[in-house]
């Protein structure tokens, strides 16, 4: 079964751009019907959804996000990256990587375990 | 962006006890409802999903149920293992959004 796994700086300085890849196992990235997407998870508050891409780069973002985000796709790594630009310490973090299925009733499965990132000078 | 809203913040039941979270959207969202467990530490975990479809592995005790606005998770018989925060989720449309979730305790 597909398994996914978080990974990237755990410390960003403010103003900075946090840059984590999601690595994915037990499945190819490039099926026509799956999306992969980024979710956060503020310490100790509730999720929040960043976007989802396809594999060839469809890509769909939470409008709160202002345009900071940018998700891409490595077809040939079988990895999908997230990229959040000018952030503050309202973006620390735990950020998790899923399998967004987007047929019939969508659902996010296959959650990575998820990595906190620090925004601190 | 559509709202959703957890009914009781938290809760604390007994082994055995049937659990019952609601959740509530600001618009229809007709059945796209998904519910999600998360234990301290972990990665949410898919339970339901439109509305009423027991993921595969999930066990049975867990249930869905509801449309449009107003849709509900029931634990038939609450386990240990069941202590974790519950999440609803609408897919809906995007931007995909969460209920602010709903802890359940074990007296």
């Amino acid at each position: 079964q597909l398994q996914l796994q978080e990974s990237g700086p755990g410390l960003v300085k403010p103003s900075e751009t946090l840059s984590l890849t999601c690595t994915v196992s037990g499945g190819s990235i490039s099926t026509n019907t799956n999306y992969w997407g980024w979710i956060r998870q503020p310490p100790g508050k509730g999720l929040e959804w960043i976007g989802s891409t396809s594999y060839s780069e469809k890509t769909y973002y939470n409008p709160s996000l202002k345009s900071r985000a940018t998700i891409s796709v490595d077809t040939s790594k079988n990895q999908f990256s997230l990229m959040l630009s000018s952030v503050t310490a309202a973006d620390t973090a735990v950020y998790y990587c899923a399998y967004d299925f987007w047929t019939g009733f969508p659902y996010f499965d296959f959650w990575g375990q998820g990595t906190l990132v620090t925004i601190s000078s | 962006d559509i709202q959703m809203t957890q009914s009781p913040s938290s809760l604390s039941a007994s082994v055995g006890d049937r659990v019952t979270i609601t959740c509530r959207a600001s618009q229809s969202i007709i059945t796209y409802l998904n519910w999600y467990q998360q234990s301290p530490g972990k990665a949410p975990k898919l339970l339901i999903y439109g509305a009423s479809s027991l993921r595969s592995g999930v066990p049975s005790r867990f249930s869905g149920s509801g449309s449009t606005t107003d849709f509900t998770l029931t634990i038939s018989s609450l386990q240990p293992e069941d202590s974790a925060t519950y999440f609803c989720q609408q897919s809906y449309n995007t931007p995909r959004t969460f209920g602010q979730g709903t802890k359940v305790e074990i007296k």
